[in-house]
């Protein structure tokens, strides 16, 4: 069982609506992370918080909002989308202890279909 | 700048063989880690095997072991013994400062029984 927990699974929206996603780890890990794949591409990174402040935003369209209330809980809004947005969204968080260089735990992923 | 390197877009492997997967990768970071991760077709990323930019021995878990040669960026993945659960994408990944990690293209591993 993964210990990162994301939902929803799959997700299907038009443009015009506002949905979110949402990720939870229970590890203690103090690092989250959102990342983007497309089908048989690589993961994309789009942003990073590291004690729940936001540390890496890889010039993500604003339509994409992150939220990271606490060290426990990351989300990712999604207003106006469009249909090249349809991917697999993945959650990660790993540890910063001693400046730890550790590997990331992901979530099983939201599949997301933008009509 | 970090990036990483797999020239392998597939390859395919008789099951119970071993098999190598390349890793090249490129930073001006003196510390950092490399990891290797598993992705079948169900979209989980699951984190096979990891090395420390300061490790001196290569890692081993299970029939995974990473090819570290430091001097060359090289962090090679061998899997021994292939099963057909094997069969996955293969991505090797980076991670330096600011915490910002970097995967590879990935390489399509086939098991043939």
């Amino acid at each position: 069982d993964t210990e990162v927990t994301q939902t929803p699974k799959h997700l299907v929206m038009g443009m015009t609506n506002k949905k979110s996603l949402k990720c939870e780890q229970h590890m203690g890990h103090r690092a989250m992370y959102w990342y983007k794949q497309k089908a048989k591409k690589p993961p994309e990174l789009m942003f990073v918080y590291s004690y729940e402040k936001l540390s890496i935003n890889e010039s993500v369209p604003s339509r994409f909002s992150p939220e990271c209330p606490n060290s426990s809980l990351l989300n990712l809004h999604l207003h106006a989308l469009q249909p090249e947005d349809s991917a697999l969204y993945l959650c990660a968080s790993s540890s910063l202890a001693g400046g730890d260089l550790g590997e990331l735990f992901f979530g099983e992923g939201s599949r997301l279909t933008v009509l | 700048a970090q990036k990483i390197t797999q020239t392998q877009p597939g390859m395919f492997v008789q099951e119970k063989e071993a098999v190598t997967l390349d890793c090249t990768y490129d930073t001006s970071d003196q510390s950092y880690g490399l990891f290797w991760y598993k992705q079948p077709s169900s979209g989980e990323m699951i984190f096979l095997i990891y090395q420390g930019s300061y490790d001196e021995q290569n890692a081993t878990e299970g029939r995974y072991s990473l090819n570290f040669q430091k001097a060359r960026k090289s962090a090679n993945l061998v899997i021994s013994a292939s099963q057909l659960g094997d069969s996955a994408m293969y991505f090797c990944a980076m991670r330096g400062g600011y915490q910002k990690v970097t995967f590879g293209t990935g390489t399509k591993l086939q098991v043939i029984p």
